[in-house]
């Protein structure tokens, strides 16, 4: 079955500065790699997400880069801000299957 | 606007009673999940259901089971409590079991057993 990492498991950034967060996943079959923000107390959100058959994809201040043939995809966010505090989760799937989770990165911005 | 609800937010519970969360949703979503949330762990896959009277163990069914017979309801049964289930729970719902779309969480249960 799938396995993913996540690394690293705690960041800490000054506000306006960079963060990435990597994933790696062991199942070749794995086509959907979606994000996950969860703020302190709250229910975890999808922010974005990827599909294989594509190699980057933004949203405003948020990236997400796959690469296939070394198995990981990465979170980037830039400018970053306080309200970027959050958990966040990635997970990958193989078609038709259920999600499985990396293990969460506690991002913290500092003003 | 609510989508999917948890019956209770924070629970306190005594080793060996049996233990009921209750997770609803209605967005008429066919699969519905249960996860642990753990510092560290992440979260965990405890038991899907992808149909009324449908289940699926997950990664760690050990010392739970479900219920699904209802589409909009899907429960967590903790048949004897012990203290290392002690942990958030959250219910989630999706429209396809791969989450494309994505999937929609419940705000959580912390459970205490004591």
């Amino acid at each position: 079955g799938e396995n993913v990492e996540q690394h690293p498991s705690t960041l800490s950034v000054q506000e306006g500065d960079s963060a990435v967060i990597k994933c790696t996943y062991s199942d070749s079959a794995s086509n959907y790699f979606p994000w996950y923000k969860q703020e302190l107390g709250k229910r975890p959100q999808l922010i974005i997400d990827i599909r294989s058959n594509v190699g980057e994809k933004k949203d405003q201040r948020i990236a997400v880069t796959l690469n296939k043939t070394a198995k990981h995809f990465s979170l980037h966010i830039t400018e970053t801000q306080p309200e970027d505090s959050a958990v966040y989760f990635c997970a990958a799937t193989p078609s038709g299957d259920k999600l499985i989770f990396g293990t969460g990165t506690r991002l913290q911005v500092f003003p | 606007d609510v989508k999917v609800t948890q019956s209770s937010r924070y629970l306190v519970k005594r080793t060996g009673e049996k233990v009921f969360l209750e997770c609803v949703q209605d967005m008429d979503h066919e699969n519905m999940f249960w996860y642990r949330q753990d510092p560290g762990l992440g979260l965990r896959l405890i038991y899907f259901s992808y149909d009324v009277k449908m289940k699926e163990k997950g990664d760690i069914p050990e010392g739970y089971s479900v219920s699904r017979e209802k589409k909009e309801r899907f429960s967590l049964i903790l048949e004897s409590a012990s203290t290392n289930q002690t942990s958030m729970y959250l219910c989630a719902s999706s429209l396809k079991v791969s989450g494309q779309g994505g999937y929609t969480f419940g705000s959580g249960t912390r459970l205490t057993v004591v």
